[in-house]
């Protein structure tokens, strides 16, 4: 089974900064990845699906990139409300996850 | 508006069994596939299994860790998908998700979620 790795799995950041998180596949899995994001107490929220296409309404600070086996979700200038923690997924496989606190 | 409504938890004991239910509202449910992820207290999201539309055979896949024990089927005359849990173990301990998805054969990208159910294995 292809096993997905984020990294970092936990970052500190201030408003303002950019922030990258990487997924890393074990296999090559061309461009079927998304990202969600999650905040406590609720269900995830689909960002970026086929690796890089935005999800309607999700603001476009939000960026992914990659293909094969490795991934990433960039954010460009963080706000408030992105402290949360981020999950790639590839089909039957999410990562451990990434939680992005305040510096 | 797009809605899914996850009910069924609850508390109950090891060996015994239990049926989420996901109603769907808002969208054509026939139309697509249906995931079921959980997410245990305090740890990440998991992958538990899948059903295709019928239009793609309305075939299913599992997660190892529930092959076997766990079922899911849907009813689309009345949009609702189901998740049939046997022989419950405690580590089955869960907030149980059902959302909509994206693609059609692999269970890809999910765009709609319900709020969850708690499920509590627990003698």
């Amino acid at each position: 089974a292809i096993q997905l790795t984020q990294s970092p799995s936990s970052l500190s950041a201030s408003v303002g900064d950019r922030v990258t998180i990487t997924c890393r596949a074990s296999q090559g899995i061309s461009s079927a990845l998304a990202w969600y994001q999650q905040k406590p107490g609720k269900a995830p929220k689909l960002l970026i699906y086929d690796a890089s296409s935005l999800e309607s309404g999700v603001p476009s600070r939000f960026s992914g990139s990659g293909s094969g086996t490795d991934f990433t979700l960039t954010i460009s200038s963080l706000q408030p409300e992105d402290f949360a923690t981020y999950y790639c997924q590839q089909t039957y496989t999410f990562g451990q996850g990434t939680k992005l606190e305040i510096k | 508006e797009v809605q899914l409504v996850e009910s069924g938890g609850g508390l109950v004991q090891p060996g015994r069994s239990l049926r989420l239910s996901c109603t769907a509202s808002g969208f054509t449910f026939g139309d697509y596939a249906m995931t079921w992820v959980r997410q245990a207290p305090g740890k990440g999201l998991e992958w538990v299994g899948f059903i295709r539309s019928k239009a793609y055979g309305g075939t299913t896949e599992y997660a190892a860790s529930v092959k076997g024990r766990f079922t899911i089927s849907r009813d689309d005359s009345k949009s609702i998908a189901y998740l049939q849990m046997n022989s419950l173990k405690t580590e089955d301990t869960a907030m149980y998700y059902c959302s909509r998805v994206l693609t059609v054969v692999t269970p890809g990208a999910s765009d709609y979620w319900g709020q969850g159910t708690l499920v509590t294995v627990s003698s």
